[in-house]
């Protein structure tokens, strides 16, 4: 079975540049988290979708952060304009649900902005 | 924002010696889940632990969860050098946008042989 699948797995752009990040969960997974983790933190949740509905954005900078899930399937977290403070991993997540199930998450992708 | 305490945050030790790592929330919670996230790899689930007292070995590892379901230790009996890794426990606590998972600092192992 194929794991959480994210693209891409490092990204460099300078200030002000828009950047995308692509994130496939395991099938048949309801529930689909963005985090992001700086360097010797742990996982901070930036948002969470059951199926293709945000539940929980509570924590996603607004003003330059988006995410779609359009299908309740694939997801993208947007950021527009990037600043030289999201440089971090941006870890996607799935779980079966958003109760007591372990979450599976994917490889990351490593921002850096110059 | 997180609200779960987590120390030591870095922990060496000869291989062989035993390591734990504590966790601590100011609410209680619903549940707790242990991951390990190598270096340069991402989080891998470990355990979840429910229920007040619970106690979960596997192998090396013994979890548990405190009777006041406020806080969580793991303890690794003789280390190796394959359990270097950031161990991080999540807290689950019901906020305004229903149960969400509140990971701690994380605890870096370093084992040397």
């Amino acid at each position: 079975e194929a794991g959480v699948v994210q693209s891409p797995r490092y990204k460099i752009i300078e200030k002000k540049q828009p950047v995308a990040f692509w994130c496939n969960p395991i099938s048949g997974h309801n529930t689909l988290y963005w985090y992001l983790q700086n360097l010797g933190q742990g996982p901070e949740l930036l948002i969470r979708y059951e199926n293709e509905e945000a539940v929980d954005d509570s924590q996603l900078p607004k003003d330059r952060f988006s995410a779609e899930r359009l299908k309740g399937v694939d997801s993208t977290l947007k950021i527009q304009p990037a600043e030289l403070g999201d440089s971090a991993v941006y870890l996607c997540a799935s779980s079966l649900g958003s109760g007591t199930y372990e979450q599976f998450f994917g490889p990351g992708t490593r921002l850096t902005v110059l | 924002g997180q609200q779960v305490m987590q120390i030591p945050q870095y922990q060496h030790v000869q291989e062989g010696e035993d390591f734990t790592t504590y966790c601590n929330s100011s609410t209680t919670l619903s549940n707790i889940q242990w991951y390990k996230q190598r270096p340069g790899g991402h989080p891998v689930f470990l355990i979840q632990l429910v229920k007040s007292g619970e106690v979960k070995k596997q192998k090396r590892l013994t979890f548990q969860f405190g009777e006041a379901k406020k806080n969580s230790s793991l303890h690794i009996t003789a280390t190796q050098t394959t359990d270097v890794g950031t161990y991080f426990c999540a807290g689950r606590q019901y906020s305004n946008s229903g149960y969400a998972l509140n990971f701690g600092k994380g605890t870096s192992l370093l084992v040397t042989p």
